[in-house]
This record gives C-alpha cells, sequence and structure tokens, in this order.
C-alpha cells in the first residue's frame, strides 16, 4: 500500500529534550515535506527537501532541523523543543512535476506534539 | 508577504451546490492545489490547477484565473460526508503555502 508513515503519532516531551519524528514514504518520491498546524493558521511549512541530500527553510524554520540522507525518509528534529513547538505536524510527499512543482502531496497521519 | 485568503466558514444545505474562494498573492506562482481534510486526518489532495479554467474531478471542480490571482472550489450535490475543512494552497516551484482553510458545513 502506498502510505506515507509518521513516528510517534503521539509525543508528549518537556521543554529542552531533544526529539526526533520520524517520517518514511514507499512511493519513490523525490518532494518530500515537514508542515505544522495550528488552528486557525493552516499548514505552514517548516523544510522541504527536492531530493537526497537537498533541502530548504520553508516559511517557519526556526527550532527545527532536518536530513535527507535516503529518498524514502525525512526525519524532523527539534533539538531544544519549546512550548511554542506544540503543534500538529504532518510530513508530506509527491512527485515533482515539470518546473518543480509539487501538487499533488501525500500526508502522513500526522503527530501531535506536545511541549511543557 | 505571500498569503492565499478563503471563507473561515461556510454552510450548505445537502444535495446543494457550494463554492469554497481562494485568492493568492505569492511570488513564483505555479498552480493552485485543493486538499480536504476531516477532523483528525491528514489532507487529502482534491485538485490541481497550473491553467486558466476549470478542472472537473467528479462532484468536484477547481477553477482558476491566473489575470485575477484567484481559485475556487466547486462542490456539487453536496453530502454530509463532505462536511470537513478544505485548504487551497499555492506551490511556487517547491516552496508550498496554504491558506487557512475553509470550514465546510453540511446540513440535512
Amino acid at each position: 500500500e502506498a502510505q506515507v508513515t509518521q513516528n510517534p503519532r503521539y509525543l508528549i516531551t518537556v521543554t529542552g529534550k531533544k526529539l526526533t519524528v520520524t517520517c518514511s514514504q514507499n512511493m519513490n518520491h523525490e518532494y518530500m515535506s515537514w508542515y505544522r498546524q495550528d488552528p486557525g493558521l493552516g499548514l505552514r511549512q517548516i523544510y522541504y527537501s527536492m531530493n537526497v541530500e537537498v533541502t530548504d527553510k520553508g516559511d517557519v524554520p526556526e527550532g527545527y532541523k532536518v536530513s535527507r540522507k535516503e529518498k524514502r525518509n525525512f526525519p524532523l528534529i527539534l533539538e531544544s523543543p519549546s512550548p511554542n513547538q506544540t503543534s500538529l505536524y504532518f510530513c508530506a510527499s509527491s512527485f515533482v512535476a515539470v518546473a518543480g512543482a509539487s501538487y499533488e502531496q501525500y500526508f502522513g497521519p500526522g503527530t501531535r506534539l506536545t511541549v511543557t | 508577504g505571500q498569503s492565499l485568503e478563503q471563507p473561515s466558514e461556510v454552510t450548505a444545505v445537502e444535495g446543494a451546490i457550494v463554492q469554497i474562494n481562494c485568492t493568492y498573492q505569492t511570488s513564483g506562482f505555479y498552480g493552485l492545489s485543493w486538499y480536504q481534510q476531516h477532523d483528525g486526518g491528514a489532507p487529502t489532495f482534491l485538485s490541481y490547477n497550473a491553467l486558466d479554467g476549470l478542472e472537473e474531478t467528479g462532484r468536484f471542480s477547481s477553477f482558476l484565473s491566473r489575470s485575477d490571482s484567484y481559485g475556487y472550489l466547486l462542490l456539487q450535490e453536496l453530502q454530509m460526508k463532505d462536511s470537513a475543512s478544505y485548504f487551497c494552497a499555492s506551490t511556487g516551484g517547491f516552496k508550498t503555502i496554504f491558506g487557512a482553510g475553509t470550514r465546510l458545513f453540511v446540513k440535512a
């Protein structure tokens, strides 16, 4: 089954304790991206990756790190989480269409993170 | 700055037609995508417009006017299961910007 998986699905942690949210896709997509979703703000892009070893910042990258060492995996790292990073996080992937558009993205089930 | 504006809420009756508008102000615009998200679920892709005009996919259609920086999603023959949030998204190269979402309530 074609899918994007994320782990963990739920996480409660404390300020400053490093954590990693994993994301994996089995569709051979070049493009992968991380979003956070907060009430009334829609989805905001944190980081994206156009292919292995190629990443770039989205609109809200502060406090986050990513890496893309393999095509299928795109982990999100919070080195020192703070309460304002409490949010619902989604990983997504897609093929890259003409001229670089990534218009049909497949989303993982989401990770609900609470930082106290 | 870059932004997409859409109404926060729309209410319609089962069997009716509803239109969800999206106006955008983005740089490097490639096209407009639409996603549906049910409560507790992940966004799922509905439709995409790269060129001006109407794209039809079953009960859902999407329209784009590049000259007006405007698009809309049209849902026909509304069903209760269409109650969800709908997001427009601009793809500019590899960067993606989403609108804040429109909550659709379908009443019996």
